[in-house]
């Protein structure tokens, strides 16, 4: 079946630093790929997509190419900050129509 | 245009009791979904409605259903409550089924549900 595997957290960083969260991703065809955020006490929220084979989706200085060659969907950030400290699930919609499946989630603590 | 509301946002209740979540979804958008999370399973999808109709269903037990109104509001309804059921209920929101190709959810703040 479809699954998401996501890099074991937490990730400490300090401020400043690169970020590289590692998503891989088993599904047939060609699904969509999300990344989602959860700030402590919220919901998620919609950080970036991609919907086919090499396109980046950005937003918020965050970047992932979708790589189809190496079922990937890598979390980058050039410059984290103290408030970019939250969970980051990795999580994928496929051809069949279902609804999301999402990663364990990545806990990221970023230090000033 | 206001975001995805869940009412309550937080709730207590005991073994064997059954408790109903609410979900108001984005102005517009047809498709709710539910989810589960929970520290240990992580997030799990429950249940899709579109057009008051359940269009999806993940693997949990029929304590749990739910249903759609024609205003696209929905609630989800667990009855004979577990120990196990304790855990943040997310809804999210789409234009159209949630499956459809790059179709993107949109969560709301989730309901904290606490069995003792």
């Amino acid at each position: 079946g479809n699954s998401v595997t996501q890099m074991e957290g937490p990730v400490t960083l300090s401020e400043e630093a690169f970020l590289t969260i590692n998503c891989t991703y088993t599904a047939t065809g060609y699904p969509s790929l999300f990344w989602y955020v959860q700030y402590p006490g919220e919901g998620l929220q919609l950080l970036l997509k991609a919907t086919k084979a090499d396109d980046k989706g950005s937003n918020k200085g965050f970047e992932a190419t979708y790589r189809k060659e190496t079922t990937s969907f890598h979390l980058e950030k050039g410059s984290v900050q103290v408030s970019d400290s939250a969970v980051y699930f990795c999580a994928l919609s496929d051809e069949a129509g279902t609804a999301l499946i999402f990663g364990k989630g990545t806990t990221l603590s970023v230090s000033s | 245009k206001a975001g995805v509301t869940q009412t309550p946002r937080y709730l207590i209740k005991t073994r064997g009791q059954q408790v109903t979540l609410s979900c108001s979804p984005i102005s517009g958008h047809r498709s709710v979904s539910w989810y589960q999370q929970t520290p240990g399973q992580g997030l799990q999808f429950l249940f899709e409605y579109f057009s008051e109709t359940q269009r999806n269903k993940g693997n949990f037990p029929g304590r749990f259903s739910g249903r759609q109104f024609s205003n696209s509001r929905s609630e989800m309804n667990v009855s004979t409550l577990e120990l196990g059921d304790s855990a943040l209920y997310l809804c999210a929101s789409s234009l159209a089924l949630a499956g459809n190709y790059g179709e993107t959810q949109y969560f709301g703040p989730g309901t904290r549900l606490l069995v003792l």
